[in-house]
């Protein structure tokens, strides 16, 4: 039992170059979730899933694409990356019932760097 | 909308101090409140959860209590140890609303030996 896991954990990219993070669950959750973290800015969410075939927009989705493929797999992609999503990015999973009810389950992060 | 206040730090403690890390929320439901920990280098991890007013989570020394009358789940923990140098934050789930979470912005705690 994994958890969540995300690939990869590191990443450097040019200015405009793009790339797609991949983030898995084997809790059979219908909820994923994706956040950017900053310094002195907490978790900010970007894009969630409630189900498979669902995305919606969070709190800072612009600059971003997701793609809830199957229940699960959520994966994001950056088009064009800039310097301003330079960033840590963590996928998250939640709970539906019983004990574990509205946890979310963090993956261990992709730390990614814009130059 | 639903939000979550937490202290900002960042705190500095001996080991063995007392620690407090206030918590504060506006909710439209009935929600549930939770504290989560961020070691350096990981995600984060569930460290304790209240789900109902008067409820007390605790886990690893660390306690809350979930007091409706104040919006308030302060993490608190008696005796501090340096290997709990991390991120803490406060996070509630309305279950009258999204039931997405909502977190606070994180409160980092390092402990000195």
């Amino acid at each position: 039992n994994a958890g969540v896991t995300q690939t990869p954990k590191f990443q450097v990219l040019k200015t405009g170059q793009s790339m797609t993070l991949q983030c898995a669950q084997d809790m059979n959750h219908n909820s994923m979730y994706w956040y950017r973290q900053d310094p002195g800015m907490g978790l900010r969410l970007i894009y969630y899933s409630a189900s498979e075939g669902t995305t919606d927009k969070g709190e800072v989705p612009n600059g971003y694409n997701v793609s809830r493929l199957n229940k699960r797999e959520f994966s994001l992609r950056l088009e064009s990356a800039a310097p301003s999503q330079t960033s840590v990015y963590f996928c998250a999973s939640q709970g539906e019932q019983g004990a574990n009810y509205n946890e979310q389950f963090f993956g261990p992060g992709t730390r990614l760097t814009v130059l | 909308g639903d939000s979550v206040t937490q202290m900002e730090g960042p705190v500095t403690l001996s080991e063995e101090a007392f620690l407090t890390i206030n918590c504060t929320y506006t909710a439209t439901g009935y929600p549930s409140l939770f504290w989560y920990v961020q070691y350096p280098g990981e995600g984060l991890q569930l460290l304790l959860k209240a789900t109902k007013a008067d409820d007390k989570g605790s886990n690893k020394g660390f306690e809350a209590t979930y007091r409706k009358e104040t919006t308030s789940f302060h993490l608190e923990k008696g005796s501090v140890q340096v290997s709990d140098s991390a991120v803490y934050f406060c996070a509630l789930s309305d279950r009258g609303g999204s039931e997405k979470l909502v977190f606070g912005k994180g409160t980092k705690l390092t402990v000195n030996p």
